[in-house]
C-alpha cells in the first residue's frame, strides 16, 4: 500500500516568518494530496489540496507544491501568525477511495 | 447542517467488553471513513464505505466491524475490546460531486483498561 512520510515532526518559527512542511509518497497512482490542520481536541480540517494534474496551488498565505516525478509535495505558509500554531497532516489518496496520512508536524508560531 | 456527528465523545471500556461508535452525516455524502489516531501519530484508516451496503477494509481493520445500511449512518463496532484499541476515533465523509474534501467529526476518545 501507499506510504506517506512527513518532515519535520516539530517546527518553531517566529511570527511573520515562513514555514515549510514536506511529504513524500510511494504510490505513483495517488492523484489527490490534501493538507489538514488539527487543533487540540478537534478533528482535522482541510486547509488546501492539490491534484496530480497541477504543480502548484495557492490560497492567500498558504500554498502547496507537487513534484510527481520525485513523489513529493510541500506545504508553504507565509507571514505566519500565532493562530497558525497547530498540528498539520499531509495525506495521499487515489481518487478519494483510501487516504494515507503522514505522521504530522506540530507547528509553533512564536509571537 | 450539523455536518458529521459522533457519539459518544468519551468512553472507558474494560478488556473484553464491546461497544459501537456512532457516526452520522447529514450532507448526503456517499463516502464515509473510520480512522484511529494514536498519540503523536497520523490517522490510520480502519474501514471505509463508498455507499450504502458497501464497505471495505482499510489499513488496520482487525478487531473492528462496520455496517452501512443507510447513507447517513456508519457505525463502528468493537468486539472484545483490547488495550491496543485505546485511541481517538474519527469519522469522516466525502461528497463525490466536485472534489474529495473530507469532513471530519469531533472524535471519540476511547480508553480500554
Amino acid at each position: 500500500g501507499e506510504n506517506v512520510e512527513q518532515h519535520p515532526s516539530t517546527l518553531s518559527v517566529q511570527e511573520g516568518d515562513s514555514a515549510v512542511i514536506k511529504c513524500t509518497y510511494s504510490d505513483s497512482a495517488s492523484n489527490y494530496f490534501p493538507w489538514y490542520k488539527q487543533e487540540l481536541g478537534k478533528g482535522p480540517q482541510l486547509i488546501i489540496d492539490i491534484r496530480s494534474n497541477v504543480g502548484e496551488k495557492k490560497d492567500q498565505r498558504i500554498a502547496v507544491t507537487l513534484n510527481k516525478t520525485a513523489k513529493h509535495f510541500s506545504l508553504h505558509i507565509t507571514e505566519t501568525q500565532p493562530e497558525d500554531s497547530a498540528v498539520y497532516f499531509c495525506a495521499a489518496s487515489i481518487s478519494g477511495n483510501q487516504f494515507y496520512f503522514g505522521t504530522g508536524t506540530s507547528l509553533t508560531v512564536i509571537p | 447542517n450539523a455536518g458529521v456527528t459522533q457519539t459518544p465523545k468519551f468512553r472507558i471500556l474494560k478488556i473484553g467488553q464491546s461497544m459501537t461508535l456512532q457516526c452520522t452525516q447529514d450532507m448526503n455524502h456517499n463516502y464515509m471513513y473510520w480512522y484511529r489516531q494514536d498519540p503523536g501519530m497520523g490517522l490510520k484508516l480502519i474501514y471505509y464505505s463508498v455507499g450504502a451496503g458497501i464497505t471495505d477494509k482499510g489499513e488496520v481493520p482487525n478487531g473492528y466491524n462496520v455496517s452501512r445500511s443507510t447513507t447517513e449512518d456508519f457505525p463502528l463496532r468493537l468486539e472484545l475490546a483490547a488495550p491496543s484499541q485505546t485511541s481517538v476515533y474519527f469519522c469522516a465523509s466525502i461528497g463525490t460531486s466536485g472534489g474529495y474534501t473530507q469532513y471530519f467529526g469531533p472524535g471519540t476518545r476511547l480508553t480500554v483498561l
